[in-house]
């Protein structure tokens, strides 16, 4: 069973540009989430997805960060514009949640922000 | 809040001891306790996690224990090896999943 993937692995740009990361869950599952780690620290779930529809974006700011699964499979992540205090690497992780509990996690996209 | 306190940040052990990471939280209504290894350059990997209704799990070297009325958890690894050097978080919850921040293990052979 292929894992979840993300690209890029790593991206640098300056402050206040712009950035987009993507994700291709594992097949099937209907669950996706977006996770931003910085570093020393543990994951902080930005945005959960059940299939196309978004199910909690609380902790997303919403002012610079947009996410979208438009058809229920893959997702993009962007930040416009982008922040130092964005440095990060983001996480992408998707389940068959409701009906399992397991999140697998992709490699992550490390975003250094200059 | 719905923070999750994990303890301690860094443990050192020689290899073939055992090591604890210790987990607390404040949301009653908690009823999913999971643990993530993560090892560098990768994501989270879930090793084990706990439900309410079950006061102990075992996984080969690997134990979880959870006391619902204290509201804290344990991960134990017994006989530990090198390549259980890992970070480890501990998380609470299926939706809105709040994670530790946190324990670096290094296992000296």
């Amino acid at each position: 069973e292929a894992g979840v993937a993300q690209s890029p692995r790593y991206k640098i740009i300056e402050k206040r540009q712009s950035v987009a990361f993507w994700c291709n869950p594992i097949s099937g599952h209907a669950t996706l989430y977006w996770y931003q780690q910085i570093l020393g620290q543990g994951p902080k779930l930005l945005i959960q997805f059940q299939n196309n529809g978004v199910v909690d974006d609380s902790q997303l700011p919403k002012d610079r960060f947009s996410a979208e699964r438009l058809k229920g499979v893959d997702s993009t992540l962007k930040i416009q514009p982008a922040k130092l205090e964005d440095s990060a690497v983001y996480l992408c992780a998707s389940s068959s949640f409701p009906n399992t509990d397991t999140q697998y996690f992709g490699p992550g996209t490390r975003l250094t922000v200059l | 809040g719905e923070n999750v306190e994990q303890h301690p940040s860094t443990l050192s052990v020689q290899e073939g001891d055992s090591a604890v990471i210790k987990c607390t939280y404040s949301d009653s209504a908690s009823n999913y306790f999971p643990w993530y290894k993560q090892e560098l350059g990768k994501g989270p990997q879930l090793i084990i996690d706990i439900r309410s209704n079950v006061g102990e799990k075992k996984d080969q070297r690997i134990a979880v224990t959870l006391n619902k009325t204290a509201k804290h958890f344990s991960l134990h690894i017994t006989e530990t090896q090198p390549e259980d050097s890992a970070v480890y978080f501990c998380a609470r919850g299926l939706f809105k999943t709040i994670f530790g921040a946190g324990t670096r293990l290094f296992v000296k052979a």
